[in-house]
């Protein structure tokens, strides 16, 4: 299986600024993923990060909110843009391993104020 | 679209009682599916999977059989213990026409908390 790390693992921030969370994996994978857990609700998938190329968004979540960045197989970012409370949620990484199965990183948990 | 659905929680048990949590899907292509767990304060771990009908997921006592007459995927465990309670998320993921790939997108079911008392 993958090991997957995320700086930071949490951070309280003001309303307005920018937050950029890292996400490690100590080996090469090809599909990156950040997903949200908003407070006491489920996962939702945020976009897969590409190497190489723009990250793929899914539907109500844009580029200009979450920019992503992929420079390399083992690396992602995300950027929780000009933050109000509703952004307080937990962000975490994941990436495919194998055929089927996709392992979490431990989350950055995001409170906004 | 594709969708994952679960029983409400909280799901509260005795120590050594038998567990059901029951998943069901609405999916197109052929999904693999998922049981995650979150323990308190920690991140999210795979915890048994199947990729085709019939096939059934295992893993630390608990289980799950992809039903797909049912669109089922139902999560056992014959005895729980304290140490079990948690957060458990049915997931699917889309994949490929025939299964040689995965699309890796998952989606999620809504969760159920499951509390365990000695």
């Amino acid at each position: 299986s993958a090991v997957i790390s995320q700086k930071p693992s949490r951070d309280i921030c003001q309303r307005g600024t920018s937050l950029t969370i890292q996400c490690q994996v100590d080996s090469q994978v090809t599909m990156m993923f950040w997903y949200r857990q908003q407070p006491g609700q489920s996962l939702t998938l945020i976009a897969t990060a590409n190497q190489g190329s723009e990250a793929t968004y899914e539907s109500g979540f844009v580029i200009d909110k979450f920019p992503i960045s992929r420079p390399n197989l083992t690396f992602s970012t995300l950027t929780v843009s000009n933050m109000s409370p509703e952004d307080s949620s937990i962000y975490l990484c994941s990436v495919t391993w194998g055929k089927y199965e996709q392992y979490f990183g431990p989350g950055t948990r995001l409170t906004v104020t | 679209g594709n969708s994952v659905t679960q029983m409400e929680g909280p799901v509260t048990l005795s120590e050594e009682a038998f567990l059901t949590i029951n998943c069901t899907y609405t999916a197109t292509g052929y999904p693999s599916l998922f049981w995650y767990v979150q323990y308190p304060g920690e991140g999210l771990q795979l915890l048994l999977k199947a990729t085709k009908a019939d096939d059934k997921g295992s893993n630390k006592g608990f289980e799950a059989t992809y039903r797909k007459e049912t669109t089922s995927f139902h999560l056992e465990k014959g005895s729980v213990q304290v140490s079990d309670s948690a957060v458990y998320f049915c997931a699917l993921s889309e994949n490929s026409m025939g299964g040689s790939s995965n699309t890796g997108k998952l989606i999620f079911g809504q969760g159920t908390t499951l509390q365990v008392k000695p």
